[in-house]
């Protein structure tokens, strides 16, 4: 596609829930990264893929978070028994291989989670 | 840890004022990057500094790059109301090519 693209774009939740974002990358992105924006404040890095590698899953902030990403395209997070301190902007973003820090990161336009 | 400082965390300005926001990392930094987030939009690339003492233009941004490559600063002449968002700085964290530590951003509000 155009951009990456994230479903869906806003969901509200109940504490206990399970709930799964969705990233579609650009077409031909080989790295996908989730990053997790709280109200006012920067992003946080949360989980890398890149390629066939195993993800770099250091950002995840408890076993309570996974990711996985199928066919080295779509990737899908998922927060389990979701907490309200879980509540904020869920980003992807893709790269054309990660494999460059020069390399410039292309976001979604986010996933808007509200846990209740 | 590596930590990327931002100041100031808002500004209010006058259309037509100039803007600087600051960034500073605890460590060097091989590259840093500039990143723009509209109200309720998501963040978007606007420039990449990688050589030391680097200077950058982009109509009226001016971007730099410390000679010491941990800190770097974004100025806006002559702000518009079309520039008004957060702005952040991001730096590889430690040796990664591919983990970004953002600054926790600038939001810039400009009244017309």
């Amino acid at each position: 596609g155009a951009g990456v693209s994230q479903s869906p774009s806003n969901k509200v939740t109940e504490k206990g829930k399970d709930v799964e974002l969705r990233c579609d990358p650009i077409s031909g992105h080989t790295a996908l990264y989730w990053y997790r924006q709280s109200l006012g404040q920067g992003l946080e890095f949360l989980i890398y893929f890149q390629g066939n590698s195993a993800p770099d899953k250091s950002g995840l902030p408890s076993d309570r978070f996974s990711a996985e990403r199928t066919g080295g395209s779509v990737s899908t997070l998922t927060i389990q028994r979701t907490q309200q301190e879980d509540s904020a902007v869920y980003l992807c973003a893709s790269s054309p291989s990660g494999g460059d820090p020069q390399e410039t990161q292309y976001f979604g336009p986010g996933t808007r989670l509200l846990v209740l | 840890g590596q930590q990327v400082m931002q100041i100031p965390q808002y500004q209010h300005v006058q259309e037509g004022e100039d803007f600087t926001t600051y960034c500073n990392s605890s460590t060097t930094l091989s590259n840093i990057q500039w990143y723009k987030q509209r109200p309720g939009g998501h963040p978007v690339f606007l420039i990449q500094l990688v050589k030391s003492g680097e200077v950058k233009k982009q109509k009226r941004l001016t971007f730099q790059f410390g000679e010491a490559k941990k800190n770097s600063s974004l100025h806006i002449t002559a702000t518009q109301t079309t520039d008004v968002g957060t702005y952040f700085c991001a730096g590889p964290r430690g040796g990664s090519n591919y983990k970004l530590t953002f600054g926790k951003g600038t939001l810039l509000t400009v009244n017309p």
